[in-house]
């Protein structure tokens, strides 16, 4: 079975600071992954997909996220951090049972 | 067109009453979701339409009562519901309910209140 853990439900950063936000897969096939945001009382909407087309994709808003096999990672990354960047992020991997499998979510703050 | 609309945007209703949430997609997509949100969770899948056939059912309680009428409608229709059901409901859409590599389009959900 698929599963993704992020790790840390809150993140803080300062305007202008490298966002980084972590998610962990667990999957015993070549995964489909998923990087969503959210934003307060919004619907969900995709930054970026890894479909081993590259290992480093890059996605809306600035943002991007490198797969790396050897330590079954998708970490989220952003060079310098927007207040409008403020927003809940979801990791999120596909199931061969036609599903979505959803991270608990990472809540990102940035500071003036 | 690259949206999912879903209406009420909010809706309040008591225990005894019947109400339906609409969500509608133009993009072509053959599979369509409904999950539920409750505040700092993520989504949880409640139902999966393939082909304008009910695919999966989370073991949903059956006051909540899916339809899709066509492939660009789908419908939850709620009856007799609780306090607890109270939530954010998310429809979805993506391009084939098989592929891993086709994103679901979500709409900006129904703020449900249950009083």
């Amino acid at each position: 079975a698929q599963s993704v853990t992020q790790l840390g439900s809150h993140v803080s950063v300062s305007e202008g600071a490298l966002v980084l936000l972590r998610c962990n897969y667990s999957s015993s096939v070549p995964p489909y992954l998923f990087w969503y945001v959210q934003y307060p009382n919004q619907g969900l909407q995709l930054l970026l997909k890894y479909t081993s087309a590259a290992t480093l994709v890059k996605g809306i808003n600035g943002f991007e996220a490198e797969f790396k096999k050897s330590e079954t990672s998708f970490h989220l990354t952003k060079p310098s951090a927007h207040m409008s960047d403020a927003a809940e992020y979801f990791c999120v991997i596909y199931n061969q049972g036609g599903k979505l499998i959803f991270g608990q979510g990472t809540e990102l703050s940035v500071k003036p | 067109d690259t949206e999912v609309t879903q209406t009420p945007k909010h809706l309040v209703m008591g225990m005894t009453n019947k109400k339906s949430l609409k969500c509608e997609q133009h993009m072509g997509h053959r599979a369509m979701y409904w999950y539920k949100q409750k505040a700092k969770k993520p989504p949880e899948l409640m139902f999966v339409y393939s082909y304008e056939k009910l695919s999966i059912n989370e073991s949903v309680p059956s006051r909540f009562s899916p339809e899709c009428p066509n492939s660009s409608l789908l419908n939850l229709h709620l009856h007799a519901l609780q306090p607890e059901d109270s939530a954010l409901y998310l429809c979805a859409s993506s391009r084939s309910p098989t592929r891993g590599n086709t994103e679901a389009f979500f709409g900006q959900g129904t703020r449900l209140t249950v009083v």
